[in-house]
């Protein structure tokens, strides 16, 4: 079935310092969403990209759609302390529901 | 954007009895979405809940295990039948949070259940 592979499973980083992660799918995307889980909480939804090579930004954070709609970035610009938890990519498919890569499981040490 | 009230928050139940998750949304929603997510895992799909009609289970997921009810809009049931330790893990239900590309999905704040 569909899968969107998602890396790189974890990522520690210093405060201040940039955090990337990617996904990737083998077949065309018609959408792709992103979501922030933080630590003993659930999933918060943070920005869907529908058009090919799309760039959307919410402050520090920065997400690309592919030109080929197979692969999707979310880049945090100098992290910070709160920018901990895991951020999941979905794939928003056609059937109504998600499905979900892996996750990056971000932590930033002061 | 829906909001959801999700209970219970948490449960620890023993092997072979059966746990029932309620959610409540805000508003009429026609798809309501059941997952499953194992500790440190990702989020899995079991099943999509239509109103007036039986819910639609994903590869791995069966309705004896996992029934579901949908007896309206707004409202739908998740129950854990016949619970082992494996089923111990946290159940969240989802729907579409709005109209449109600024909307994703809405989560219920889950239960986290363990099974002893």
């Amino acid at each position: 079935g569909q899968q969107v592979m998602q890396i790189p499973q974890y990522q520690h980083v210093q405060e201040g310092e940039d955090f990337t992660t990617y996904c990737n799918s083998s077949t065309t995307l018609s959408n792709i969403q992103w979501y922030k889980q933080r630590p003993g909480g659930h999933p918060v939804f943070l920005i869907q990209l529908v058009k090919s090579g799309e760039v959307k930004k919410q402050k520090r954070l920065t997400f690309q759609f592919g030109e080929a709609k197979k692969n999707s970035s979310l880049h945090i610009t100098a992290t910070q302390t709160t920018d901990v938890g895991t951020y999941f990519c979905a794939d928003g498919g056609s059937q109504g529901n998600l499905i979900f890569g892996k996750g990056t499981k971000l932590s930033v040490k002061p | 954007s829906a909001v959801i009230s999700q209970k219970p928050s948490r449960d620890i139940c023993q092997r072979g009895t059966s746990l029932t998750i309620q959610c409540q949304v805000d508003s009429q929603v026609t798809m309501m979405f059941w997952y499953r997510q194992q500790p440190g895992q990702s989020l899995t799909l079991i099943a999509t809940a239509n109103q007036g009609s039986e819910a639609t289970y994903e590869s791995g997921f069966v309705i004896d295990k996992f029934p579901i009810s949908r007896p309206n809009l707004t409202f739908s049931t998740l129950t854990v039948s016949n619970m082992s330790p494996e089923d111990s893990s946290i159940y969240l239900c989802s729907v579409r949070g709005g109209d449109g590309a600024n909307y994703g999905y809405t989560f219920g704040s889950g239960t986290r259940l363990t099974v002893v």
